[in-house]
């Protein structure tokens, strides 16, 4: 089955520093990647759309500035919480969009990364 | 724009009873429909999909879910709940570029 691994799977930060979060599709190519953060006790909420090559696309309300997403290869994509405050203490979860399966619509998830920032 | 709602945040049942979780969902088109189930510091995992084809689906682990269009809902069912079944359940409907928008997610708890 795909695989797609997160690391690390837990952070401590302090404030103000930056915290760069990799996910990777261990068994297969993953043109597209996603980021979602997930609020304890809440829905995954998506935060961007990370295309192999190119910007990633951010969602509404989200600030492109301070989560920045790299997508330098087709099994590895990151996300940096630059400045991180507080607010930022989340769950992040990446997924990856696989082809080779013959479905182009099931995203593969990894297993999260718990950021806390003091 | 995409919706979904999970209607029970909390839902308890006996080991061996059968289980139903509620998802509806507000998509303008044909919707891809997903069921995902989340165990204590584990990613999620695909319980099944819908996306053409035959209403009942069927995915693993003795889940199956219906897609009814004239409810817009695709509930989740099992027969038989085993104690390794509590986790989190979320249903998630996805648009054309791929993007899933996630219900709040339901807890499933088991209970001896």
């Amino acid at each position: 089955g795909a695989v797609v691994s997160q690391h690390p799977s837990r952070v401590i930060c302090k404030s103000g520093t930056s915290v760069k979060i990799e996910c990777r599709s261990l068994d297969f190519q993953a043109t597209t990647m996603f980021w979602y953060r997930q609020f304890p006790k809440k829905s995954l909420m998506l935060m961007a759309t990370s295309n192999e090559g190119s910007k990633a696309t951010y969602e509404q309300g989200v600030e492109k500035d301070k989560f920045l997403i790299n997508h330098a290869s087709l099994t590895l994509s990151t996300l940096t919480v630059t400045s991180a405050h507080p607010e930022d203490s989340s769950f992040y979860i990446c997924s990856a969009r696989a082809l080779r399966f013959g479905s182009t619509d099931t995203q593969y998830f990894g297993p999260g990364t718990r950021l806390t920032v003091l | 724009a995409q919706s979904v709602t999970q209607p029970d945040i909390h839902i308890t049942v006996s080991e061996g009873a059968s289980l139903e979780l509620r998802c509806n969902y507000s998509y303008g088109a044909t919707p891809y429909l997903f069921w995902y189930v989340q165990s204590p510091g584990q990613g999620l995992q695909l319980l099944l999909k819908y996306f053409s084809g035959d209403t009942l689906v069927q995915g693993i682990k003795g889940f199956e879910a219906e897609f009814k269009r004239s409810q817009s809902s695709f509930n989740l069912r099992k027969p038989s709940v085993h104690w390794s079944d509590a986790a989190e359940y979320f249903c998630a409907v996805g648009a054309g570029d791929y993007k899933l928008s996630f219900g709040a997610g339901t807890t499933v708890t088991v209970r001896a």
